[in-house]
């Protein structure tokens, strides 16, 4: 059973499009995040929920929403991807904020041509 | 702001060679510190944290002590694996208000036969 996971693991699209990654985590935990890392290995994070809420929203463009409709699952929406959204996607659970130590899913790797 | 600089890569190094990975840190307070390991195609895994001063994390053949006064958590092994090529994160969790993880920008290490 994998802890953490994301689907699809790789994403095509072109420019314009909209796109959705979907994170599930059977770990009973409260926190769920989705960090963005580049072509340099660069994380960077992108939102974080506790219990449903969001609790971290970094400086995003508006374009992705995050949503959670319970805790095991947090979701990603991106509206009119861009080249630059070309990434990998990495879900992440904690049993709570601030612990530090997070479970990664195995990522998600979204090109835009 | 909390931050965390780690040593820029890519290392290469022989089987059984010692390696160290530098990581330093800015923190108001007393943070607790993290190195986290990505092997190729996977996402980040926890390898060892320490939670105060003079703490020292270790798994599978790797240390780290937490320095205060020198704000240092450098990673170290001492004789390394081609298993062990993989790209290594510093990170640093914050207390209270500022518990939010702060990844270094990681290091790629390749491990030759």
């Amino acid at each position: 059973d994998t802890a953490v996971s994301q689907t699809p693991k790789y994403l095509v699209t072109q420019m314009g499009n909209d796109k959705s990654i979907k994170c599930e985590q059977n770990l009973g935990h409260d926190t769920m995040y989705w960090y963005k890392q580049d072509s340099k290995k660069f994380l960077k994070i992108m939102f974080s929920y506790n219990n449903k809420e969001l609790i971290i929203n970094e400086t995003v463009p508006n374009r992705f929403s995050p949503k959670s409709p319970d805790k095991a699952h947090l979701n990603l929406h991106i509206n009119s991807l861009e080249l630059g959204d070309s990434a990998v996607y990495f879900c992440a659970s904690s049993r709570g904020e601030g612990t530090g130590e997070l479970f990664f899913g195995e990522g998600s790797r979204l090109t835009v041509l | 702001g909390n931050s965390v600089t780690q040593m820029e890569g890519p290392v290469t190094l022989s089987e059984e060679a010692f390696l160290t990975i530098n990581c330093t840190y800015t923190a108001t307070g007393y943070p607790s510190l993290f190195w986290y390991v990505q092997y190729p195609g996977e996402g980040l895994q926890l390898l060892l944290k320490a939670t105060k001063a003079d703490d020292k994390g270790s798994n599978k053949g790797f240390e780290a002590t937490y320095r205060k006064e020198t704000t240092s958590f450098h990673l170290e092994k001492g004789s390394v694996q081609v298993s062990d090529s993989a790209v290594y994160f510093c990170a640093l969790s914050g207390r209270s208000n500022d518990y939010k993880l702060s990844f270094g920008a990681g290091t790629t290490v390749t491990v030759r036969a």
